[in-house]
């Protein structure tokens, strides 16, 4: 069963670019065609999806972030990354990473989750 | 982007209930709809993906329907397990859009 985990720091002053990492345990990065996404959710509000990068390096964003988002893969550690650059309190977030796989009648589909961890931008 | 417009917001309902909740898609998406459940402090787990396809280990209270623009999320016989939020999401095209959700509480 695989399990995710990020990390970085919980605090990111404005202006500042946000990192987070996430670390897949239990099966590896590369297999299959397994795409690794990144979601996020203000405190009491819904989910938006970040974007996605497969073990080649290709990635996929979300327009209303592309400009300030990067997401690479490091498949030597099994591991994922997140930046997001210039950040202002509205990315104030629970970030979540997470596995997509491809399903036959669902194309590519969030299966597997990490816990999350809360970044706070704030000076 | 595809928008995805889910009702109602909140739900109230009693243990052993049946409960629906709806997704409306912006667009046709065929069955590229997936279900999630979301209890306080954790992380969404996926219950259904293309439109009906229970995940496995998902108990058979739970059931999809729907294809093109109207899906929908049913829960038959509440258990207290089942009170948290639901989201469902759109794999039809990036960005993976996911609507707003739907709080279910117990009435």
């Amino acid at each position: 069963q695989v399990q995710l985990q990020e990390s970085g720091p919980g605090l990111v002053k404005p202006s500042q670019t946000l990192s987070l990492t996430c670390t897949v345990s239990g099966g590896s990065i590369t297999s299959g065609t397994d795409y690794w996404s990144w979601i996020r959710q203000p405190a009491g509000k819904g989910l938006e999806w970040i974007g996605r990068v497969y073990s080649r390096g290709t990635t996929d964003y979300n327009p209303s972030l592309k400009s300030r988002v990067t997401i690479s893969i490091d498949t030597s550690k099994n591991q994922f990354s997140l930046k997001l650059d210039s950040v202002t309190a509205a990315d104030t977030a629970v970030y979540y990473c997470a596995r997509q796989r491809w399903f036959h009648n669902a194309d590519y589909t969030e299966d597997s989750w990490g816990q999350g961890t809360l970044v706070t931008v704030s000076s | 982007d595809i928008q995805m417009t889910q009702s109602p917001s909140s739900l109230s309902a009693s243990l052993g209930d049946r409960v629906t909740i709806t997704c409306r898609a912006s667009q046709t998406i065929s069955t590229y709809v997936s279900w999630y459940q979301q209890r306080p402090g954790k992380a969404p787990s996926l219950l259904i993906y293309g439109a009906s396809t229970l995940q496995s280990g998902v108990p058979s209270r739970f059931g999809g329907s729907g294809s093109g623009t109207d899906f929908t999320l049913t829960i038959s016989g509440l258990q207290p397990e089942d009170f948290a939020t639901y989201f469902c999401q759109q794999s039809y095209s990036s960005p993976y859009t996911f609507g707003q959700g739907t709080k279910l509480e117990i009435k």
